[in-house]
């Protein structure tokens, strides 16, 4: 089965930029969506097919893929960001075709 | 506004039942196929089962096959699952979460709500 692979945390300044990976054999042949999680509350998507975001997500959250890595990037980091999250696939070779990464752990410092 | 509102969670002993149930609203609940994934504690999001519009299509993650019935009532706007034979390890928070329109099922969530825990424990 597909696998992604995150780094367990991730931590920033206020103010900095977040880089945050998820790895996967070719996945940049995926569309890649990503969700955040606060503490206590449900996933919320933040960013889809790579690179698009929801209504009401700031322009701060940005996403790419390419090769075997995606990323989401958080610009001008808040303390608000912190929260962990997770990239997610679609494995149409699967049985089960719902892959999500790990999760990582955001902390701004 | 759309909204899922779970339900039915609580404790079980090992080999017990449970049924949750999603309430929705703010949109067309039949047109939209629905999933159930769930979070143990401290763990990452696990699926666990979908249901086409019409209940023609539905899917379980193999940790749940032949345990778990997922199921809906358009009429009622209303999500289920049955879980039967349950184990320690279905202890989590299980959210439903609705496919976004036009995809294919489990492609992408576009609106999940606040969960329910599920605690099996003798």
């Amino acid at each position: 089965s597909y696998v992604l692979t995150q780094p367990p945390s991730v931590s920033v300044a206020p103010g900095q930029t977040a880089r945050i990976t998820c790895g996967g054999n070719n996945i940049g042949s995926k569309s890649v969506h990503w969700y955040q999680q606060k503490p206590g509350q449900a996933p919320v998507l933040v960013v889809y097919d790579d690179s698009d975001r929801p209504s009401g997500i700031p322009e701060r959250f940005s996403g790419s893929n390419s090769g075997n890595t995606a990323t989401l990037t958080i610009s001008r980091v808040e303390a608000g960001d912190e929260a962990d999250y997770y990239c997610q696939v679609w494995d149409s070779s699967s049985d089960h075709p719902t892959v999500f990464g790990g999760g990582t752990k955001l902390t701004v410092l | 506004e759309v909204q899922l509102v779970e339900s039915g969670g609580g404790l079980v002993k090992p080999g017990g039942s449970l049924r949750l149930s999603c309430a929705a609203s703010g949109f067309t609940f039949s047109s939209y196929s629905m999933n159930w994934v769930r979070q143990a504690p401290g763990k990452g999001l696990e699926w666990v089962s979908s249901i086409s519009s019409s209940s023609s299509y539905i899917y379980y993650a193999d940790s749940v096959k032949g345990r778990f019935t997922i199921s809906r009532d358009n009429a009622k706007n209303s999500l289920y699952l049955q879980m039967n034979s349950l184990r320690a390890e279905d202890t989590a928070v299980y959210y439903c979460a609705r496919d976004s329109g036009g995809r294919r099922r489990g492609e992408l969530f576009d609106y999940w709500g606040q969960g329910t825990l599920v605690t099996v424990s003798s």
